[in-house]
């Protein structure tokens, strides 16, 4: 069954320093989301992806933050500069190829741990 | 604003018994999509089941159920013949459709005990 990864599954860094954290979504799907979730509390939306562009964000997606696909199998987020509050499970999901929020698949998720 | 509330932090239920996760939500859209996930303890978040809004009949997917009020805006899951296997945090969610996200409740950690 197909499903959707995530590398790595846990990464740690210092404050201040950029990281890139990986996904390969699932390969006829469309759409392409990151959420957060710190521990302890719900799962919270970053952005959404279609057509090599982003479709919404949230407020938490700030300029520290971006997303890219660079080769047509890999979806990236990128925090430039990482803060303590950065400390959270980000997973990526994916959907489609029909109607975009028909159903979302997700990753197991990369723990990321900023010191 | 959307939002999803689910108001039981914690339950509990003895295996083979029947539980169900209670979850409302307010929204002023008319089509929209309802979700439950599940999250284990690995913290992969796996869907257990959906529900069109415009679809009067209650989804159900071998053991989970869902009682759909669109009115009462509630949509709640029910676990039959709980399993030890089913222990772990479930999470409501919407999606508006032309929002393009998913907007999650808080959880409801689930305890299954032998």
């Amino acid at each position: 069954e197909p499903e959707v990864t995530q590398t790595p599954s846990h990464q740690v860094t210092q404050m201040g320093q950029e990281v890139i954290l990986r996904c390969v979504p699932i390969s006829n799907h469309l759409y392409f989301y990151w959420y957060r979730q710190i521990l302890g509390q719900k799962v919270e939306f970053l952005v959404s992806f279609y057509n090599n562009e982003i479709s919404e964000k949230s407020e938490i997606f700030d300029d520290q933050f971006s997303v890219e696909r660079p080769d047509g199998s890999n979806f990236t987020l990128k925090i430039r500069s990482t803060k303590l509050e950065d400390s959270a499970m980000y997973f990526c999901a994916s959907g489609g190829p029909g109607q975009a929020t028909y159903e979302q698949y997700f990753g197991p998720g990369t723990r990321l741990t900023v010191t | 604003a959307q939002t999803v509330t689910q108001s039981q932090p914690e339950m509990s239920v003895q295996e083979a018994e029947t539980v169900t996760l209670s979850c409302t939500y307010d929204t002023s859209e008319s089509n929209y999509y309802l979700f439950w996930y599940k999250q284990p303890p690995s913290r992969q978040m796996i869907l257990v089941i959906r529900q069109e809004a415009y679809k009067q009949q209650n989804a159900t997917e071998n053991r989970f159920s869902v009682n759909f009020q669109k009115a009462a805006k509630s949509f709640s899951l029910k676990i039959s013949d709980s399993q030890l296997g089913d222990t772990a945090m479930y999470f409501c969610a919407f999606d508006g459709g032309a929002t393009n996200k998913l907007i999650f409740g808080t959880g409801t950690l689930l305890a299954v005990q032998p």
